[in-house]
C-alpha cells in the first residue's frame, strides 16, 4: 500500500455540489497539507495541520475546509463547487526530522 | 514571502543529450533547502534531488545535478544523457524549517525529449 492514499483518484461533480477529497498516511507523519495544482501556477498551498488539534489556512483557502478526524486522516471538503475548483490536488505529509514531503498520487477534480 | 520563479514554461531536449532546467527564488533567510521534483504523467512526485543552503558542494543524484548559486539565489537542474523516461513536469520548490514546514514551488517546466 501507499505510503499516503487519496481517493478519489478522479472526480467529475456539478457545479453547487458539496464534495469531500480524503487522504489517509501510514507513515505516523502528524504534518499534513493540502495542495493544488493549476496549470502554469505550480501547486499552491491550501491547508495544512501540524496534529489533530492544530489546523492553519495556506494562501488559497477560501471556498475550502478541512477536517483531521485522526493522526492518519485528512479531509479536504469543498461546500459548495465552482468550475475554477477544476485542479489537481495534492495531500503530502512530513514529520519534524524530514526534510521534505511524502506526496499522495493526487486526485483530479473536475468541476462542471 | 519567498517567491520561486521558473521562466522555461516548456523545453525539450535531445534523447542522449543534456539540458539545463533554471529556477530562481527569493528569501531574506541564510539556512533553507531547495528541491526539484519531477511529475511524470501518472501523476506522482518524485523527489529528484535536494539541496541544502548551508552547503558549497551541488548535489549530485545519478544524472541529475544541481549548480546552486546562492548569492544570486539561482538553482538550476542538469539533466545528461537525457533518457525517454525523463519527459515529465518539473518543478521547483523551496523550503526554510521555519515557515510552517511548507514547501513553495515554482511553476513548472514541461520537459519533452525527442527520440
Amino acid at each position: 500500500d501507499a505510503d499516503v492514499t487519496q481517493t478519489p483518484r478522479n472526480r467529475i461533480t456539478k457545479t453547487g455540489k458539496r464534495i469531500m477529497l480524503e487522504c489517509s498516511q501510514t507513515k505516523g507523519h502528524d504534518r499534513m497539507y493540502w495542495y493544488r495544482q493549476d496549470p502554469g501556477l505550480g501547486l499552491r498551498l491550501i491547508y495544512y495541520s501540524f496534529d489533530v488539534k492544530d489546523i492553519n489556512k495556506g494562501e488559497i483557502s477560501d471556498g475550502y475546509s478541512v477536517s483531521r478526524q485522526a493522526q492518519a486522516k485528512f479531509s479536504l471538503s469543498l461546500e459548495s463547487a465552482i468550475p475554477n475548483q477544476t485542479a489537481l490536488y495534492f495531500c503530502a505529509t512530513s514529520d519534524p526530522d524530514q526534510i521534505g514531503y511524502t506526496f499522495g498520487s493526487g486526485t483530479r477534480l473536475t468541476v462542471v | 514571502a519567498q517567491t520561486v520563479t521558473q521562466s522555461q514554461p516548456e523545453m525539450s531536449v535531445q534523447e542522449a543529450e543534456t539540458v539545463t532546467l533554471s529556477c530562481t527564488y527569493d528569501t531574506s533567510e541564510s539556512d533553507y533547502y531547495l528541491f526539484w521534483y519531477k511529475q511524470p504523467p501518472s501523476r506522482q512526485m518524485i523527489l529528484v534531488i535536494r539541496q541544502e543552503a548551508y552547503k558549497q558542494q551541488n548535489a549530485t543524484e545519478n544524472r541529475f545535478s544541481v549548480n546552486f548559486q546562492k548569492a544570486a539565489k539561482s538553482f538550476s537542474l542538469k539533466i545528461s544523457d537525457s533518457q525517454l523516461g525523463d519527459a515529465a513536469m518539473y518543478f521547483c520548490a523551496y523550503y526554510w524549517p521555519g515557515s510552517a514546514r511548507q514547501l513553495t514551488f515554482g511553476s513548472g517546466t514541461q520537459l519533452t525529449v525527442l527520440p
